[in-house]
């Protein structure tokens, strides 16, 4: 079935550093969604790339899809203290299904 | 306007005792999903409703059952709990199935001992 891998697991940064998380997926994909979860918390909607090859910014935060729409990113510029959280992508393929990464845990030290 | 709504926030089962998560939404919304995460696993779907009146099972649907009792409602039962379910279980929803974003719940936190 459709598998979903998200690197790194966890990364640690200092204020101010930049941060990007990466999700691969083993079949070309129909649209893949980005959420923010903050500890203690449920998942929020971020952002979703439906086109290849697309790039959609939202402040600090830049979402691309691959050429091959079987990967993408998602990069925060100058991070802060409220940027803390697991960022998960959620893949969208041949099925209805929407199938979770299993997330990065970013910590921000101030 | 409450989203998602799930209840109970925190349960203790013993292995073998059964139990529902209730769910409902109050955006009209068409679809509804059951997730469980665990650390390091991500986000499984448990069962999903595309629509009133059906269901369909996930990636983890095992030693699980789900009703759809009716546009707003999405209940989980588990009939004989195991401590392998041990989890926080996520309520969601979206418009439509496939390429909508989710509105989740604020989750159950289910320990079997």
């Amino acid at each position: 079935g459709q598998q979903v891998m998200q690197i790194p697991q966890y990364q640690h940064v200092q204020e101010g550093e930049d941060f990007t998380t990466y999700c691969n997926s083993s079949t070309t994909l129909s649209n893949i969604q980005w959420y923010k979860q903050r500890p203690g918390g449920h998942p929020v909607f971020l952002i979703q790339l439906v086109k290849s090859g697309e790039v959609k910014k939202q402040k600090r935060l830049t979402f691309q899809f691959g050429e091959a729409k079987k990967n993408s990113s998602l990069h925060i510029t100058a991070t802060q203290t409220t940027d803390v959280g697991t960022y998960f992508c959620a893949a969208g393929g041949a099925t209805n299904k929407l199938i979770f990464g299993t997330g990065t845990l970013l910590a921000v030290q101030p | 306007n409450a989203g998602v709504t799930q209840t109970p926030k925190f349960q203790v089962l013993k292995t073998g005792q059964s139990m529902t998560l209730q769910c409902a939404q109050d955006m009209n919304h068409n679809s509804m999903y059951w997730y469980r995460q665990d650390p390091g696993m991500g986000l499984r779907l448990i069962y999903y409703s595309a629509s009133e009146g059906t269901t369909d099972k996930g990636e983890v649907p095992n030693g699980y059952n789900v009703s759809r009792l009716n546009k707003r409602e999405f209940s989980l039962r588990l009939e004989s709990a195991a401590p392998s379910q041990t989890s926080v279980y996520f309520c969601a929803s979206s418009r439509l199935v496939g390429s909508e974003k989710l509105f989740f719940g604020s989750g159950t936190q289910l320990s079997v001992l």
